[in-house]
């Protein structure tokens, strides 16, 4: 079955490059017509949609973060990547990853911590 | 933004039970919903989208109903597993948006 796993550092540091990886893996990403994800939950805290990308390259990111966010596609590693610049501590967060085939996230990564601290 | 607002923010109840949460969209968005469950420090696990549509392999003792701005979600016998905390998201417009979660705990 399709799995997700984030990777990246644990700890970024204030005003630094926040950079998470996420590897498809059970089924190429290039199959069927899927956006990829990425959520995030701070602790104790409800989820925020950061953005999401497609196979082909096309991205849509939240308003909110957009001026910061990139996003790209590796189908050739099937995986998926998040970058969010100039970082503050109200970055700390539970990071996910996600699959979105048709109006809802399927399948989760595991969520991986970072916290933004010097 | 659509902002949805979910309500009760917690309930207690007791196995067995029949729950009910609601979320409410600041604007119509038709049945572009989905609900979530997410125990602690596990991630958010789809349970229905479109508004009514179990996912593969949920119980079939959650459902959901609603459309334009008012939904729900319905467990109809709380089992033990089922005491978590329920998120609903909207699918109609970008930014996509959650509710801010419904804590279901045991009485």
């Amino acid at each position: 079955q399709v799995q997700l796993q984030e990777s990246g550092p644990g700890l970024v540091k204030p005003s630094q490059t926040l950079s998470l990886t996420c590897t498809v893996s059970g089924d190429s990403m290039s199959s069927g017509n899927n956006y990829w994800g990425w959520i995030r939950q701070p602790a104790g805290k409800g989820l925020e949609w950061i953005g999401r990308v497609h196979t082909s390259g096309s991205t849509t990111y939240n308003p909110s973060l957009k001026s910061r966010v990139t996003m790209s596609v590796d189908t050739s590693k099937n995986q998926f990547s998040l970058k969010l610049k100039s970082v503050t501590a109200a970055d700390t967060a539970v990071y996910y990853c996600a699959r979105e085939p048709f109006a809802a996230f399927d399948i989760w990564g595991q969520g991986t911590m970072v916290s933004v601290s010097s | 933004d659509i902002q949805m607002t979910q309500s009760p923010s917690s309930v207690s109840a007791s196995v067995g039970d029949r729950v009910t949460i609601t979320c409410r969209a600041s604007q119509d968005i038709s049945t572009w919903l989905a609900w979530y469950q997410q125990k602690p420090g596990k991630a958010p696990k789809l349970l229905i989208y479109v508004a009514s549509t179990l996912q593969s392999g949920v119980p079939s003792r959650f459902s959901g109903s609603g459309s334009g701005t008012d939904f729900t979600l319905t467990v109809s016998s709380l089992q033990p597993e089922d005491f978590a905390t329920y998120y609903c998201q909207q699918a109609n417009s970008f930014p996509l948006t959650f509710g801010g979660g419904s804590k279901v705990d045991i009485k």
